[in-house]
């Protein structure tokens, strides 16, 4: 069962606009993380936001966790037309120790338009 | 070596075929995955091995088969397939979480898009 659940929204920004996403998710977490798949290839990991953390940056990427909220955005500045991809978070459950499952959300298409 | 391998890329058999799907791995990773993806949805799990021990299955038809002959390979066995098995077949692997609960990023591999006619 899926327990990451993003907005099913699908986003189509211009070159150099910022592009959010959202993720709920339902039970404790040890971590959350967002990852990004182009069109039919395997998914890329892009980062890792432990549940004790609020905020993570890496390169043009912030992501924000509210485990009060159990919720996460993922936002991208300055999108490039090479960000055009779907976006998916993924959370594994506290509840269950070392058992290497993770839960997928639904995913966000983004289309950037040069 | 931060790659995951999988062969083929594109697969399509008849529902009377047998059929594997490989994927191997360079990372000491002691965890692999098979997850099942079809269009627009998210990857579906279906195998985990952890030390080369089947640790979860969710539940998936006998007609796939997983294998895990070693640390670094992992393997698919596909017998009797429906057209609705068609999809994309993604193989994973990271570090144990047993050993790093707080890290367990997976790397994938480029999927196998399999086609059941």
């Amino acid at each position: 069962s899926q327990q990451g659940e993003e907005d099913p929204q699908a986003l189509s920004i211009q070159e150099g606009e910022n592009a959010t996403m959202n993720c709920s998710y339902k039970t404790s977490i040890n971590n959350l993380q967002w990852y990004r798949q182009n069109s039919g290839r395997g998914l890329v990991h892009l980062i890792l936001i432990r549940s004790n953390e609020r905020e993570k940056h890496s390169g043009r990427l912030r992501v924000t966790l509210d485990t009060s909220k159990k919720s996460s955005s993922l936002l991208i500045t300055a999108s490039r037309a090479a960000d055009t991809a779907s976006y998916f978070c993924a959370t594994d459950d506290a509840r269950y120790y070392g058992n290497n499952r993770l839960a997928f959300g639904k995913g966000n298409q983004v289309v950037v338009i040069p | 070596d931060t790659e995951v391998t999988q062969t083929p890329k594109h697969l399509v058999m008849g529902m009377t075929n047998k059929k594997s799907l490989k994927c191997e791995q360079h990372m000491g990773h002691r965890a692999m995955y098979w997850y099942k993806q079809k269009a627009k949805k998210p990857p579906e799990l279906m195998f985990v091995y952890s030390y080369e021990k089947l640790s979860i299955n969710e539940s998936v038809p006998s007609r796939f088969s997983p294998e895990c002959p070693n640390s670094s390979l992992l393997n698919l066995h596909l017998h009797a397939l429906q057209p609705e098995d068609s999809a994309l077949y993604l193989c994973a692997s990271s570090q144990n979480q047993r050993q790093v609960i707080s890290y367990n990023e997976q790397f994938f591999g480029p999927g196998t898009r399999l086609t059941v006619l």
